[in-house]
């Protein structure tokens, strides 16, 4: 299984956009990734999913280079909301997965 | 609304009492996973079936095993539970061949605490 890599944690403004980068230098060449919000107590939520290049849906944007090592999740004018987990994972569709780290998101006023 | 079900939410058992969590989902998903999260950590995956196919992986402990008995349920059964196997237990589904076929859905969680 690939072995991901994100920031443990970042901080931002409401208003302002998110960027946030996953390294997954081993991902196999059947891996999706994908991206997920998790709050406290609950269990981890879908954002996004892509395979190459940029996804783009009604809350976040996927960008993914063509050596597919890192991909990056971006949040538009991120609110308090917002506030968060958030993890990629990488793998295939017949239950192969690994979750990253996480990276702790803090959405200040 | 179709959706990943985890009973009971909160479970208290003693040190080695065995301890089944139990987990539904009518979303009819071909894949389900358990998971386990202790605090602050990603969540690690325990095993998973495809259909029948049970798939564990490799660094789950003995101590963890499951059942499907069909589609719709699948149970995470802890034969002796230990300090350092209380975390949360998370059920996922998933649809392979589905619109967004990597998506997982996941349920509540069911929070082990041994005492």
């Amino acid at each position: 299984l690939a072995k991901t890599t994100q920031p443990i944690s970042m901080d931002s403004y409401e208003g302002q956009e998110v960027n946030i980068t996953c390294s997954h230098n081993n991902i196999a060449t059947n891996d999706y990734i994908t991206w997920y919000q998790q709050f406290p107590s609950q269990g981890p939520r879908f954002i996004i999913q892509g395979y190459k290049t940029k996804v783009t849906n009604e809350v976040a944007s996927l960008f993914i280079p063509a050596d597919r090592k890192s991909s990056t999740l971006s949040l538009p004018r991120v609110s308090l909301s917002d506030t968060a987990v958030y993890y990629c994972l990488v793998g295939d569709n017949a239950g192969k997965s690994t979750f990253g780290d996480g990276t702790t998101l803090t959405v200040k006023p | 609304d179709a959706m990943v079900i985890q009973n009971p939410r909160y479970q208290v058992t003693q040190f080695g009492k065995p301890v089944t969590l139990s987990c539904s989902q009518t979303l009819n998903h071909n894949v389900m996973y358990w998971y386990q999260q202790k605090s602050s950590q990603a969540p690690k995956l325990l095993f998973h079936y495809y259909d029948k196919d049970f798939n564990n992986e490799a660094d789950t402990p003995d101590n963890f095993q499951s059942r499907r008995p069909n589609t719709s349920f699948c149970f995470l059964d802890i034969r002796s539970p230990g300090l350092g196997d209380a975390a949360m237990y998370l059920c996922a589904t998933s649809n392979p061949g589905g619109g967004n076929s990597y998506e997982q859905y996941f349920g509540p969680g069911t929070r082990l605490t041994v005492t």
